[in-house]
Parts: C-alpha cells; sequence; structure tokens
C-alpha cells in the first residue's frame, strides 16, 4: 500500500521560505511515477503546484514558478518543496501525491500539513 | 491555460436523490478529466479517471460521463457518506493541472 506523509514547519514567517517534506513507503519513487505538491488555502480550492519525475525533471505552475523548487531524494525515499518569499496569501494546507501517469491523475494522497504564514 | 468551471457551486440533496454535477472545460480536453471527493479534514479521493472509468473501491452510484469540454458526475442514489465537496481536474495539459472550484454536496 502506498503511502505519503508530508512533514515540515507549521508556521513561517513573511518573506521567508516554506519547505515541505514528503516520505513515501511501500513504494520506491526510482521505479517510476510523477510526484507532485497541491495545496488548498482554507476554505478553497485545489490548485497544482508542481510535480517531479524521479530522474530530477520538474514542472511547475506558471503562477508560482518563480518562487517553486521541487526535488526529490531517491536514497530517502523523499521529494521536498520550497517555496520562496511567501506571503498570507500562501498559508494552505498543502498535500504531496502521486501522479498516476496512464491517466495523469493523483491517485495517492497524504494527509495534509497546514502551513501559516504569519509573523 | 486550461480553466475549469464546475456548476453549481453547491447543491442541497436529500438521502436517495439522484445529484448531478457539471464541470466545463475552456476548451477541448477529450476525456482527460477526472473527479474527486474531499470530505473536511481530509485530502481528496479519487473516484473518476479518464471522464468515465471507476477507481477500484469507488461504489457503482458514482458514475461519469462526457468529453471535449463538457462532463457530468452523477450519484444514483445520494448516501449519507457522500455529502462532500465534488473537484473536477482536467488533464489534457499535463504536466500543467488544473482543478475546478468545487461542487458542495450538502444535506438538504
Amino acid at each position: 500500500q502506498v503511502q505519503l506523509q508530508e512533514s515540515g514547519p507549521g508556521l513561517v514567517k513573511p518573506s521567508e521560505t516554506l519547505s515541505l517534506t514528503c516520505a513515501v513507503s511501500g513504494y520506491s519513487i526510482s521505479s517510476g511515477y510523477y510526484w507532485g505538491w497541491i495545496r488548498q488555502p482554507p476554505g478553497k480550492g485545489l490548485e497544482w503546484i508542481g510535480s517531479i519525475y524521479p530522474s530530477g525533471t520538474t514542472y511547475y505552475n506558471p503562477s508560482l514558478e518563480s518562487r517553486v523548487t521541487i526535488s526529490v531524494d531517491t536514497s530517502k525515499n523523499q521529494f521536498s518543496l520550497k517555496l520562496s518569499s511567501v506571503t498570507a496569501a500562501d498559508t494552505a494546507v498543502y498535500y504531496c501525491a502521486r501522479v498516476w501517469f496512464r491517466y495523469k491523475v493523483f491517485d495517492y494522497w497524504g494527509q495534509g500539513t497546514l502551513v501559516t504564514v504569519s509573523s | 491555460d486550461i480553466q475549469m468551471t464546475q456548476s453549481p457551486s453547491s447543491v442541497s440533496a436529500s438521502v436517495g436523490d439522484r445529484v448531478t454535477i457539471t464541470c466545463r472545460a475552456s476548451q477541448g480536453i477529450s476525456s482527460w478529466l477526472a473527479w474527486y471527493q474531499q470530505k473536511p479534514g481530509k485530502a481528496p479521493k479519487l473516484l473518476i479517471y479518464a471522464a468515465s472509468s471507476l477507481q477500484s473501491g469507488v461504489p457503482s452510484r458514482f458514475s461519469g460521463g462526457g468529453s471535449g469540454t463538457d462532463f457530468t458526475l452523477t450519484i444514483s442514489s445520494l448516501q449519507p457518506e457522500d455529502f462532500a465537496t465534488y473537484y473536477c481536474q482536467q488533464a489534457n495539459s499535463f504536466p500543467l493541472l488544473t482543478f475546478g472550484g468545487g461542487t458542495k454536496v450538502e444535506i438538504k
């Protein structure tokens, strides 16, 4: 059974960098599939942030591309998100998920982690 | 960018009702569409992929239809556990993926 678990600080100061890690169990990241990050501001809808392939190839939402970096560590079977210069608008629940490549949908999700941007 | 518009934004229904939610794409996306269910405080759950294929373990009262720009998610007989928010997601422009704004199914 594939499981994903997000971790990282729940509070980040404005202008600083948000950093989260997604640990994957039950499946080896290096075996394939894309892996992604999605966020959801409180009371709002879902927004795709970006995705990464085990080779390190990344794709980002154009609206966030200048501030986002997604990386993968196959030795630890995890991937990470960094979002720089955060503001209150970046307050959200952040989810990591696996992309079922054949149909290009998110088939396994982490439970999500709330990140609040506040001084 | 492909925009996804869901309607209605919310719907009130009773147990046993048939409920249909609509998702419209700003341009044709063939059958590259998925539906997710999200309950409060939980991660979204994949229900339908490729517009009409039911994900393993999802009850058969859920069905998806459509192609091109117009899609539907139908719950044939609403059950208490189906009260949730539903999102569509287009996959035509992969790796760029976008979601609809969501439809909340509430108890009447």
